[in-house]
Formats: C-alpha cells, structure tokens, sequence
C-alpha cells in the first residue's frame, strides 16, 4: 500500500529564510504526491501536486517541491519564508483514496 | 472559483445524539468523499460516494456513520449515536473524477464536530 511519512511534527523557521518541508513516500509504482495546506481554522487548501509529467513541481504562495525517486522523497520548499507560511502541511499520496502524513506545523518566528 | 461547501460550521452536541453534518460539493462533480481529522492528529479517510452508493470506505466508518445524496445538491454525513471520540473536524470533499490518477480532491472548510 502507498504511504507518506512526513518527518518532524513541529518546524520553526526565521522570517526570511528557507522553509524544507519533508516528506517520504513509499510506493511500488509510481506515485501520484500532493501537498495540502490548512491554515488556521481553515480547511485543506491543494498547493502543488506532482503526476510524473515533471520533476520539480511549482505550486501557490512561492512554494515548490522536487520528486526524487532516487530518495522516494518529495520534500516541500520555499526560499523565503513569510508570516502567512504559518500553518499545517499534509504530504498526500493517491492510492485507491487519498491517503495523508501526519501533517508538519510550520511556524514563523518574526 | 467554484468551491465545496459545508455547514455547519460547528457543531455542540450531547454524547448519544445524532448528528448530521452537510455538503454541497462542486456542480459537476460526481466522486464525494468524508475525511476527518481528531485534533491533533492525521486527516483520515472516512469514506467515498459514487453514483448514489458508498464505493470504500474505512474500518472508522462503522455502522454508526451513514452517508446520502437525499437531492442533486446535498451530500450529508449523519452520525447515528454520538460517542466523545466522534469529536473531530470533518472534511467534505469531491472530484470530478475517481481519485486514481491524481484528479484533485477540493475541500470544503470543515465542520468542527464537538461531543459533550
């Protein structure tokens, strides 16, 4: 069965410096990977998803994620973090549903 | 931008109530689905509807949880007997299409289900 692990619960980063998102997939075909968004009571907003038409995948609000089957990763990244990144980030993958990682709070130290 | 929409959006009920939670997911959509997400922990599937009958649906979604297209709109997720451990966020969502092949699911802003 696909599944993602998203590593670390909780990240903290600076106003201005790089967001690393991770997350791990595991898979015996190739997968279908989204990343999700919810902020503050809020629901699940897609922000970028990846269907093997290209590595490096860019999604809304600056951020960006690259397929790499050699590490089954599909870490989430951002060159400059702003106040409004503050959220939850739920890695996905399709399998017969839409299956999700536990989810990263990002937070924004000002 | 068309979205899904629930109400409502939160909801206080006595342990042991039923509970009917509401949707109307995108127009032209046909794939409807349930997640919930307890606090604090991960967004779970719950189950998927198509052409007016459940399709998958998880080991959560046990005989106390009912879902229905009572018309061309709604899509409602009815919980018969109310537990504490029902206390979660639930999500609506739908697609145009059957989830394989990474048709995007949309999601509605959830309903905070609390049980007291």
């Amino acid at each position: 069965a696909q599944s993602v692990t998203q590593l670390g619960s909780h990240v903290s980063v600076s106003e201005g410096a790089l967001v690393l998102l991770r997350c791990n997939y595991s898979s015996s075909v190739p997968p279908y990977l989204f990343w999700y968004v919810q902020y503050p009571n809020q629901g699940l907003q897609l922000l970028l998803k990846y269907t093997s038409a290209a590595t490096l995948v860019k999604g809304i609000n600056g951020f960006e994620a690259e397929f790499k089957k050699s590490e089954t990763s599909f870490h989430l990244t951002k060159p400059s973090a702003h106040m409004s990144d503050a959220a939850e980030y739920f890695c996905a993958v399709i399998n017969e549903k839409l299956t999700f990682g536990t989810g990263t709070r990002l937070t924004i130290i000002p | 931008e068309p979205e899904v929409t629930q109400t409502p959006s939160h909801q206080v009920t006595q342990m042991g109530q039923e509970v009917i939670l509401r949707c109307v997911p995108i127009s032209n959509h046909l794939y409807f689905y349930w997640y919930r997400q307890i606090l604090g922990q991960k967004v779970e599937f719950l189950v998927s509807f198509y052409n007016n009958e459940i399709s998958e649906k998880s080991e959560i979604f046990d005989d106390q949880f009912s879902v229905e297209r009572p018309d061309g709109s709604n899509f409602t997720l009815k919980i018969r007997s109310t537990k504490l451990e029902d206390s979660a966020m639930y999500f609506c969502a739908s697609s145009v299409r059957h989830v394989n092949g990474a048709n995007v699911l949309t999601f509605g802003a959830g309903s905070r289900l609390t049980v007291l």
